[in-house]
């Protein structure tokens, strides 16, 4: 099983502020690492696909890059609705996800 | 894209079996791929399993095999999750979510409470 690690688990950040999240594979998974955020009694939502190609109606100010076993999901300019824990996943063999990392708006 | 809407909340005595349903609209659903994943309280996102409808043979998590059947209606376009011998830590809330890699439409989420 393919397990991706992420870090940090938590992070308090300011509006407007530049996150930065990684997540690292313990086997290569080429380019098959999509990035996801969960809000309390909601649904995951897609926010990027396949390590760094953007998604329909996702604001611009989420990116990611990254290949192999190391990634990064950068958010340029924190607002106060992406309090929320984002989550890593896998799908180049079966699927796995990140333990998630918990973003709080100071 | 592809909409997805699950079946209603549950409540189980350890021991019981789960059957949670997904109803899927919109695109192809034979060729679509389906997974199961469940958030349990204060915990992360877990996949669980999945199919693609026009396949028999589902994939299943290494943890549940032995204890949870995926199953897919094409007729109904419905996949079906079937998980015995709950006990409380099965407490969660389970989606389904389609996709073969990056899973873009995710239902609404059932939540299914074990307790005595």
């Amino acid at each position: 099983e393919i397990v991706l690690t992420q870090s940090p688990d938590f992070q308090s950040v300011t509006p407007k502020e530049k996150v930065t999240i990684t997540c690292r594979a313990s086997q290569s998974i080429s380019n098959y690492l999509h990035w996801y955020q969960l809000k309390p009694g909601q649904s995951p939502k897609l926010l990027i696909k396949y390590a760094s190609q953007s998604v329909s109606g996702v604001p611009s100010r989420f990116s990611g890059s990254g290949s192999g076993t190391d990634f990064t999901l950068t958010i340029n300019g924190l607002e106060a609705e992406d309090a929320a824990t984002y989550y890593c996943h896998q799908s180049r063999n079966l699927h796995t996800f990140g333990q998630g990392t918990k973003l709080e708006i100071k | 894209q592809v909409q997805l809407v699950q079946s209603g909340a549950e409540v189980k005595k350890p021991g019981s079996s789960v059957k949670v349903s997904c109803k899927a609209s919109g695109d192809t659903f034979s060729s679509a791929y389906i997974s199961w994943v469940r958030q349990a309280p204060g915990q992360g996102l877990e996949w669980m399993g999945g199919i693609m409808p026009s396949h028999e043979k589902a994939n299943i998590a290494q943890k549940y095999q032995g204890r949870l059947t995926i199953t897919a209606d094409e007729l109904t376009t419905t996949v079906f999750m079937d998980l015995t011998s709950v006990t409380s830590e099965d407490t969660a809330v389970y989606f389904c979510a389609s996709g073969h890699d990056r899973m873009a439409s995710w239902g609404q989420g059932t939540l299914v409470s074990v307790s005595s």
